[in-house]
């Protein structure tokens, strides 16, 4: 069955403070993993897409790699604006749809 | 329009009624999809439609939730005869034919009392 398992639930950091979220998969066939950030009230905004393991891509202080069976979102040095839901998804190889893990609910102390 | 637009914003229904959700997807944009999303939880997939038709419409809950996309852009959720577990946030997604990304709209808070 294609799960997605993100890691911690929440985490608190102090501005400056750099920190990884994880997200272990298991999916038929990878077609794409994404990361999304969510903030209250509002819908999903479109982050990263990854395709292969080995691939990274960076945004700002965020910076996003895939594995095998994992993906981290790295977030260097965040800011209190960094706070907000993450969310990560996987593609199977097979499906249009996308299925998405609970979420990482990250808040920035000043 | 420059992103996904969802409307209503919040719809309050009663137990038993019947309601229509509006989804107007980024112009030029295929593949649309709805999600639902419950407090704390990520959203889950509902239906997706590529052009006009239904191509996977294998997370409906049941058969009181309907959705179409009559001209192949606007599409409407539909749910009949709500139960208080139909509460959540739909969400609504489009795509490209260029691309696996999906982007979202805000949602429809939808609560039924």
């Amino acid at each position: 069955e294609d799960q997605v398992t993100q890691s911690p639930e929440a985490l608190r950091l102090q501005e400056g403070e750099s920190s990884s979220l994880n997200c272990s998969y298991t999916v038929s066939g990878l077609r794409g993993l994404f990361w999304y950030r969510q903030d209250p009230g509002k819908g999903p905004e479109f982050l990263f897409t990854l395709y292969s393991a080995g691939e990274e891509k960076e945004k700002e202080r965020l910076k996003a790699t895939l594995t095998k069976k994992e993906s981290f979102l790295h977030i260097t040095a965040p800011k209190p604006e960094d706070s907000a839901t993450y969310l990560c998804a996987v593609q199977p190889g097979r499906d249009d749809k996308i299925i998405f893990g609970k979420g990482t609910r990250l808040h920035i102390l000043p | 329009g420059a992103g996904v637009s969802q409307t209503p914003s919040n719809k309050v229904t009663e137990k038993g009624k019947y309601v229509e959700l509006r989804c107007d997807p980024i112009s030029g944009h295929t593949a649309l999809y709805w999600y639902r999303q419950s407090l704390g939880q990520g959203p889950e997939f509902l239906i997706y439609f590529q052009g006009t038709g239904a191509a996977d419409d294998s997370g409906l809950p049941n058969d009181r939730f309907f959705a179409v996309r009559p001209e192949g852009s606007v599409s409407t959720l539909k749910i009949q005869r709500t139960e208080r577990g139909d509460s959540a946030v739909y969400l609504c997604a489009s795509s490209s034919y260029l691309s696996d990304t999906q982007y979202f709209g805000p949602g429809t808070r939808l609560t039924v009392l």
